[in-house]
């Protein structure tokens, strides 16, 4: 079955750097664009980033904007956030998530099961 | 940038109807898309583009959109419902995806 699993949280403190990883299968990654959306604690749902998927085509939101950036390695059926200059408010459970989408529509489906970043000293 | 507004709690009687409300501005010209995320669990989608049931999700589950206002439906609700139900629509003015604050649903 289609199936997603993030790995790479953790503590970190303010300023430092974390990579995030999702590992993808049960289809064809390669076929696939991505996407990156976190929630932090008590939290509603926030878009972070996705990219194509040839990985030509990137976008991020304006709150991670300079500081994160997202990959993949369709060999390895991977998908990955670097996460440079962390902050407080970048607490959150991470999830990857496979974008489909229409002309007009995309939507995410399924869900990994999160990783949870927590930025501190 | 485009904006969605839902109803932080809706309360509704075992076996009843609930209705959940996403708010924005002449939403009814964009597809929209829901979750359903139970405690300590990753969200599932139930209905996307206004009105579609992806497989395995029951037909208690409907949703609708126009105007200025998007709905999602759940009929018979069973306590195994309870969750935070999220709307979400692409912004194609921005190119990004816009979501939800969120509903707690709670079966009473």
């Amino acid at each position: 079955q289609v199936q997603l699993v993030e790995s790479g949280g953790g503590l970190v403190k303010p300023g430092g750097s974390l990579r995030l990883s999702c590992a993808a299968s049960g289809f064809t990654f390669s076929d696939y664009y991505m996407s990156w959306i976190r929630q932090a604690p008590g939290k509603g749902l926030e878009w972070v980033s996705y990219i194509s998927s040839s990985g030509s085509t990137i976008y991020y939101a304006d709150s991670v904007k300079g500081r994160f950036t997202i990959s993949r390695d369709n060999a390895k059926n991977s998908l990955y956030l670097q996460m440079n200059s962390l902050r407080a408010e970048d607490t959150a459970v991470y999830y990857c998530a496979r974008w489909l989408e229409v002309v007009g529509a995309t939507w995410f489906d399924p869900w990994g099961q999160g990783t949870l970043v927590t930025v501190s000293s | 940038s485009y904006e969605l507004t839902q109803p932080l709690s809706v309360s509704v009687a075992l076996g009843q109807t609930a209705r959940i409300t996403c708010g924005g501005n002449n939403i009814g010209s964009k597809n929209v898309h829901w979750y359903q995320q139970k405690p300590g669990q990753a969200p599932v989608l139930v209905i996307y583009r206004d009105s579609n049931r992806p497989s395995g999700i029951p037909e208690r589950f409907s949703g609708s959109n126009s105007g200025n206002t998007a709905t999602l439906t759940i009929s018979r609700a069973q306590a195994g419902d309870e969750a935070d139900y999220y709307c979400q629509v692409w912004d194609s003015s921005t190119a990004g995806v816009v979501f939800g604050g969120g509903t707690k649903l709670t079966v009473l």
